[in-house]
């Protein structure tokens, strides 16, 4: 079964800090997707990134970045010069690939609070 | 491009009574998901439609439960005879086969007294 672990329940900093979110897995498929959503105070979720398994290279977009360790099964989130408009729930979630049913199994979510 | 809406917004409803989400997709996505959330936690999946087929229903959705695609479009989820263990943010997504990303709509949060 497929598991996704935030450890980090809350975590605050002070803008123009740097800060990572962490995110460890659990699949036994070789073929899989890893997502970050955001979820900022008005409730929706916002997509962020889809990686492919296959695919081990590091992403930036312009203050985000993606660390994806298959080696450590993590794919890890750090925003660069925090921005009080970074402030929200992080969520880190895994699809398997079955039959193109791409459903996702979330992680119960980081809160970020960036302190002005 | 209009993203993923969802009505209504919010519901109020008194345990036993019957309830109707809608959500329409963004219109090129033939991937449809319900997911729903409660406080502090990850949403959960619920169903899944391909076009106008249910292709897969967790475990969580029980028989009170239903969902339909028809024609591949807009969907409906449908609980009846709510219980107050259905309050939670119900929320629906959807993505194109070519890029598999989902993307949220605003969600239903419905209350159950």
């Amino acid at each position: 079964a497929q598991k996704v672990t935030q450890a980090q329940t809350e975590i605050s900093v002070v803008e123009k800090e740097d800060v990572t979110l962490d995110c460890v897995y659990e699949t036994r498929d070789t073929t899989y997707y890893l997502f970050w959503y955001k979820q900022p105070p008005s409730g929706e979720l916002v997509f962020l990134i889809r990686r492919n398994s296959f695919d081990e290279q590091n992403e930036i977009s312009g203050r985000y970045s993606w660390n994806f360790q298959k080696s450590t099964s993590s794919f890890n989130f750090t925003i660069t010069a925090s921005q009080v408009v970074d402030s929200a729930v992080y969520f880190c979630a895994l699809s398997e690939r079955n039959f193109g049913n791409e459903k996702l199994t979330f992680g119960t979510g980081t809160r970020l609070t960036i302190i002005p | 491009d209009t993203g993923v809406s969802q009505d209504p917004r919010h519901k109020i409803t008194k345990r036993g009574q019957n309830v109707t989400f809608r959500c329409d997709p963004i219109s090129e996505h033939n991937r449809l998901y319900w997911y729903r959330q409660t406080l502090g936690q990850g949403p959960e999946f619920l169903t899944y439609f391909q076009n106008e087929a249910q292709l897969e229903k967790s475990r969580l959705l029980s028989d009170r439960f239903s969902a339909e695609r028809p024609k591949g479009s807009f969907s409906t989820l449908e609980i009846q005879r709510t219980e107050q263990g259905d309050s939670a943010m119900y929320l629906c997504a959807s993505s194109h086969e070519a890029s598999g990303a989902q993307y949220f709509g605003p969600g239903t949060r419905l209350l159950v007294l």
